[in-house]
């Protein structure tokens, strides 16, 4: 069965403090992995992707890592900020060819930056 | 403005009553895609549409129902028969089949 695992749950950090966000997925075959940052109350906003070539993605403060062999994925934050705040959902796309991307989605890190 | 809108924010259905949720997109995407979110759940599809007058089941389709007569509409009717509806809907569009889905602000839907 494809899943993937996302941890921590949830976190809290200082405005200003670097983060890391774990993804483990057992998607099979595996096309790409997508980090998407969810605010509250609205829709997922794409931040990353990458393909089963790429090792680092970045976006900003956002940076995306893959290791297809052991099949995980991270997103660190830099020097976070007060909007950083939200849920983010990695998703791993499971269908190479054809049909519409079979997508199968974590449940998401709870990220939470106070002051 | 391009973009994905849904109507309405908030929803209320009664029992036994079905209701539509609209999503429109103008970003002359081809596929386009139903989720529902629950809390502490991934996202899970519930009908997807890579072409207009042609719409696939995913994996949760019971007790929901959709139509594609326009590129630039999908909308998704939560019947009768949809025991638990209570929950985060959000629709999403994509260029093609395998490009990055682009999701629209939600709908909540709930039951009095």
């Amino acid at each position: 069965k494809n899943q993937v695992e996302q941890s921590p749950q949830s976190l809290i950090i200082l405005e200003g403090k670097n983060c890391t966000l774990q993804c483990n997925y057992t998607v099979s075959p595996f096309s790409n992995l997508r980090w998407y940052k969810q605010d509250t109350g609205r829709g997922p906003v794409s931040l990353t992707i990458m393909t089963f070539s790429e090792n680092t993605k970045s976006n900003g403060r956002y940076t995306a890592t893959l290791d297809a062999d052991t099949k995980q994925s991270s997103l660190h934050i830099t020097a976070s900020q007060l909007s950083d705040s939200a849920s983010y959902i990695c998703v791993v796309s499971g269908v190479l060819t054809g049909t519409a991307s079979k997508l199968t989605f974590g449940t998401g890190t709870r990220l939470q930056v106070t002051l | 403005d391009g973009g994905i809108t849904q109507s309405p924010k908030y929803l209320f259905r009664k029992e036994g009553q079905n209701v539509t949720l609209s999503c429109e997109q103008n970003l002359n995407h081809d596929a386009m895609y139903w989720y529902r979110q629950d809390p502490g759940q991934g996202l899970r599809l519930i009908y997807y549409s890579q072409i207009v007058n042609d719409f696939q089941k995913g994996d949760i389709a019971e007790g929901y129902s959709v139509s594609r007569e326009k590129k630039e509409s999908f909308p998704l009717t939560v019947t009768s028969a949809q025991k638990n509806p209570t929950a985060f809907y959000l629709c999403a569009s994509s260029i093609g089949a395998q490009e990055t889905q682009y999701f629209g602000p939600g709908t909540r839907l709930l039951v009095l």
